[in-house]
């Protein structure tokens, strides 16, 4: 059971160029979402799928889309990269415990734009 | 507007002591508040959760204190360990997704180191 997986662990891009990160989990739970982290800033909703076939936005999704491809998979695509976008991206997942979520996270992609 | 607030950017504390962790919230609709552990390098884990409806947690060395009234939570390790030593961000929900899931807020993170 790996839990929440994302590749790849690191990415260099140039601006304007265009990347899709990568997010499973192999845990069935039906949402899953997408963080952003910066210095100071803590982590920030980007987009979330609260169940497969839904996508919606979250606090800062300027620059970027997703896809649900299924139920373990959501993917973060960055269209034309800007230096803004260097951050630590994590995925995460959640499962109801009683009548609350509790949000699993994966180790993150650290991505930088030049 | 930060809704979740961490003014403390870090905190050293004695192993062995108590580690008090505090977070301040505006948004009086949260009902769900909880704390994460961030090593370096890694995603963060859930450490302990708390709703509204009640005003103490405790998981182990682990006990989460809300006070509503004052908008205000504390997460309180007792005794520290060094192991402890990690970034801790405290987390508010106020909506849950239809389909499922909720959306947390996220304060800014305490780097707690804890010395021998």
């Amino acid at each position: 059971n790996a839990g929440v997986t994302q590749t790849p662990k690191f990415q260099v891009l140039k601006t304007g160029q265009s990347m899709t990160l990568q997010c499973a989990q192999d845990m069935n739970h039906n949402s899953m979402y997408w963080y952003r982290q910066d210095p100071g800033m803590g982590l920030r909703l980007i987009y979330y799928s609260a169940s497969e076939g839904t996508t919606d936005k979250g606090e800062v999704p300027n620059g970027y889309n997703v896809s649900r491809l299924n139920k373990r998979e959501f993917s973060l695509r960055l269209e034309s990269a800007a230096p803004s976008q260097t951050s630590v991206y994590f995925c995460a997942s959640s499962v109801v415990t009683g009548a609350y979520y509790e949000q699993y996270f994966g180790p993150g992609t650290r991505l930088t734009v030049t | 507007d930060q809704q979740v607030k961490q003014n403390s950017p870090s905190l050293s504390v004695q192993e062995g002591r108590i580690s008090i962790l505090n977070c301040d919230y505006t948004n009086s609709m949260f009902d769900y508040f909880l704390w994460y552990k961030k090593y370096p390098a890694e995603g963060p884990t859930f450490l302990i959760s708390i709703s509204s409806i009640k005003d103490k947690n405790e998981d182990g060395r682990f006990t989460v204190f809300l006070n509503k009234s004052a908008k205000h939570l504390s997460l309180h390790i007792v005794p520290s360990q060094p192991g402890d030593s990690a970034v801790y961000f405290c987390a508010a929900s106020a909506q849950k997704l239809t389909g499922g899931g909720n959306k947390l807020t996220f304060g800014t993170g305490t780097q707690l180191k804890v010395e021998l």
